[in-house]
């Protein structure tokens, strides 16, 4: 199975920061990596989707990139509705797997 | 708009039976594939199955496999997962979500989730 470690698992942020989580894929999956972000008591929301592609409606502060088999998600210029926990997926080949996760929250 | 409606959630002994649905609207159900991801209480997410649009190709999480039975009923726009053989470990929040197929695959659509409680 395809592990993916995603680091940090907990952020203390503050306003207008900027922001970067990571997914470190254990094998090659290509650009198979989306990104969701998770609301308290919320079903996850997806943001960014083939690695690089911003879900329709979701802010332009969100951006997704790739180097080598590391996948990163950035937010540009923190804003109060971002925090959460975002989760990255593989789906490159089943099973399936998510990444263990990632709390923002505000100092 | 679409909208993804779980339900037959609840308490059940191990070792016993559950069904879960998962009522579909606002799309063409039958040209999505469609998964089945968990999340237990207070962790991460899991994936546990999934199904293509015409049910020709079907894929278990090993933690289920031979459990769990997921299923689909275009003609009703209904998604299923039959789960036997119940343990305390599959005690979780179960959400379908929907698998867009072209360009790059992703689940653009969840719902809102179903709880599954195994505890004698």
């Amino acid at each position: 199975d395809i592990q993916m470690t995603q680091s940090p698992s907990s952020m203390s942020v503050s306003l207008g920061d900027r922001v970067t989580i990571t997914c470190r894929a254990s094998q090659d999956i290509g650009n198979y990596l989306s990104w969701y972000q998770q609301k308290p008591e919320k079903s996850p929301k997806l943001m960014i989707y083939g690695a690089t592609n911003l879900e329709d409606g979701v802010p332009s502060r969100f951006s997704g990139s790739r180097s080598g088999s590391d996948y990163s998600l950035t937010i540009n210029s923190l804003e109060s509705e971002d925090t959460g926990i975002y989760f990255c997926l593989q789906h490159k080949q089943y099973p399936y797997t998510f990444g263990a996760g990632t709390k923002l929250e505000l100092k | 708009e679409v909208q993804l409606v779980e339900s037959g959630g609840g308490l059940v002994q191990p070792g016993r039976s559950l069904k879960l649905s998962c009522l579909a609207s606002g799309f063409t159900f039958s040209n999505y594939g469609m998964n089945w991801i968990r999340q237990a209480p207070g962790k991460g997410l899991e994936w546990v199955a999934s199904i293509s649009s015409s049910s020709s190709y079907i894929y278990y999480a090993d933690t289920v496999k031979g459990r769990f039975t997921i299923s689909r009923d275009n003609a009703k726009n209904t998604l299923y997962l039959q789960m036997t053989s119940l343990r305390s470990e599959d005690t979780a929040l179960y959400y379908c979500a929907r698998r867009v197929n072209y360009g790059y695959i992703r689940f653009d659509y969840w719902g809102q989730g179903v709880m599954v409680t195994v505890s004698s």
